[in-house]
């Protein structure tokens, strides 16, 4: 069973606001993950982290920024928030000795009016 | 550029019928393959995964994939589909010597059983 939780789950806010989406996994897995979904849309991947300190770009660029400062803890931030963000947000992680496979969080819906 | 696709966004399917739910990638070189299920609300949950050998794969809620390769598909099968099998299902590949376990999926297909 997978552990990996996010924060909020739904969230509504205004254009302009300055938002932190939380993911916390108690897997010790080194890799963690940001997913953007859109409906009917394939899962784009925005960023990366192959462990504390480390972060990479996804294939999709993203206005968002995150940190890796504990190996647990991957943060996403919008620090303008946009109607063009309005999305769900899935984070996930894997441990590269299982190779290849990714667990994912419950996901954060955002919307931004 | 390497992509997955997958052929029907919407499969509708009586309770007890068999289904299909199929996926094709483009490759010239190896890959690891996978299916996952989300169900409303929820996250993605990993059903099935090809790494490597038998080409029968066998995963949860008694679902299974087959990985042929000169067809470069990998298709998802269960004989007797229950209500609770409504969900969606994405197919992701994983390329060797790619960015290292970063997965590419499907636009997804959405599963509906009707009573």
């Amino acid at each position: 069973e997978a552990d990996i939780y996010q924060t909020p789950r739904y969230l509504v806010i205004g254009t302009g606001k300055k938002i932190t989406l939380e993911c916390s996994q108690t897997m010790g897995h080194d890799k963690m993950y940001w997913y953007q979904q859109d409906p009917g849309m394939e899962l784009h991947l925005i960023h990366y982290s192959y462990g504390v300190n480390s972060t990479e770009k996804g294939d999709l660029s993203s206005e968002s920024t995150v940190s890796r400062i504990r190996t647990e803890h991957f943060p996403l931030t919008l620090e303008s928030a946009r109607p063009s963000h309005t999305s769900q947000y899935l984070c996930a992680s894997s441990d590269t000795r299982e190779v290849e496979t990714q667990y994912f969080g419950p996901g954060t819906r955002l919307l931004v009016l | 550029a390497q992509s997955v696709t997958q052929l029907d966004s919407q499969v509708p399917v009586f309770e007890e019928a068999p289904v299909e739910l199929r996926c094709n990638y483009s490759s010239s070189v190896s890959v690891y393959l996978f299916w996952y299920v989300q169900y409303p609300n929820q996250g993605l949950q990993l059903l099935l995964k090809y790494l490597s050998g038998s080409t029968l794969v066998k995963g949860i809620n008694g679902f299974e994939a087959e990985f042929n390769k000169s067809q470069t598909s990998f298709h998802l099968r269960k004989p007797s589909v229950h209500i609770s099998d409504t969900a969606e299902y994405f197919c992701a590949v994983s390329y060797y010597g790619g960015s290292q376990g970063n997965l590419i999926f499907g636009k997804g297909t959405k599963l509906s059983v009707k009573p």
